[in-house]
């Protein structure tokens, strides 16, 4: 069972626009959250994560917000490149502190349009 | 810093034979990770290691799979015998675990499975 969810599998975004990724999670036990980046024939990389207690957090052009209440979170990219075409991946700890793993979404696939 | 080495980076093999993919880890990290990759399941972890001991097996989905870390540098994947269903991609990750902090994972490039 999918504890955490990304419901679009493929979002088109013109560029220097704003891309709007989101995921859903269904473990309120989740306590850390991650995004991750691939590009084709290569593995995941970190992009940026957030702690439960917060609710924002930023690294350049981009965000993620976290909405507890509704087991929510989402990653703002701004502007948007033609870089950033990628699928991107939510992902959490499976236990707290991540030494055991993490338990990934079915990934976004980002296309940034010229 | 080379990063997670993982190879073969491609293996077509035909059903029934066996099948090893390797991955060599950061080095430093004590922590290992093999996820699998398919469209239908997305990213799923199948096992991890800890300081070279196997921690956590229950990702692995049935007896023909088995995995080992004989070193801190090493670790390999076996599918024996390999079935259509397995074809896939392969990731092998690694981190520094600490208590108290979520480490980064680590992904090599992975190992794209094919079996006829």
């Amino acid at each position: 069972d999918q504890q955490v969810k990304q419901n679009s599998p493929s979002l088109s975004v013109q560029e220097g626009r704003i891309s709007i990724l989101n995921c859903d999670y269904t473990n309120s036990m989740f306590d850390y959250f991650l995004w991750y980046k691939k590009y084709p024939a290569e593995g995941p990389t970190f992009l940026i994560s957030i702690s439960s207690i917060k609710d924002k957090n930023e690294d350049g052009r981009f965000t993620v917000f976290l909405n507890k209440s509704a087991k929510h979170l989402s990653l703002h990219i701004v502007p948007s490149q033609p870089g950033d075409s990628a699928v991107y991946f939510c992902a959490a700890p499976r236990r707290w502190g991540g030494a055991d793993g993490l338990t990934f979404g079915k990934g976004t696939h980002l296309i940034i349009q010229p | 810093d080379a990063g997670v080495i993982q190879s073969p980076r491609h293996e077509v093999t035909e059903m029934g034979q066996e099948v090893t993919l390797r991955c060599k880890p950061i080095s430093g990290h004590n922590s290992l990770f093999w996820y699998r990759q398919t469209m239908m399941r997305g990213l799923e972890l199948l096992i991890y290691f800890n300081n070279n001991v196997p921690i956590d097996d229950s990702g692995m989905p049935e007896d023909r799979f088995s995995a080992k870390m004989p070193n801190a540098s090493f670790s390999t994947l076996k599918i024996q015998p390999s079935e259509p269903r397995d074809s896939a991609v392969y990731f092998c990750a690694s981190s520094l675990a600490g208590r108290g902090r979520v480490e980064t994972q680590y992904f090599g490039p992975g190992t794209r499975l094919l079996v006829l």
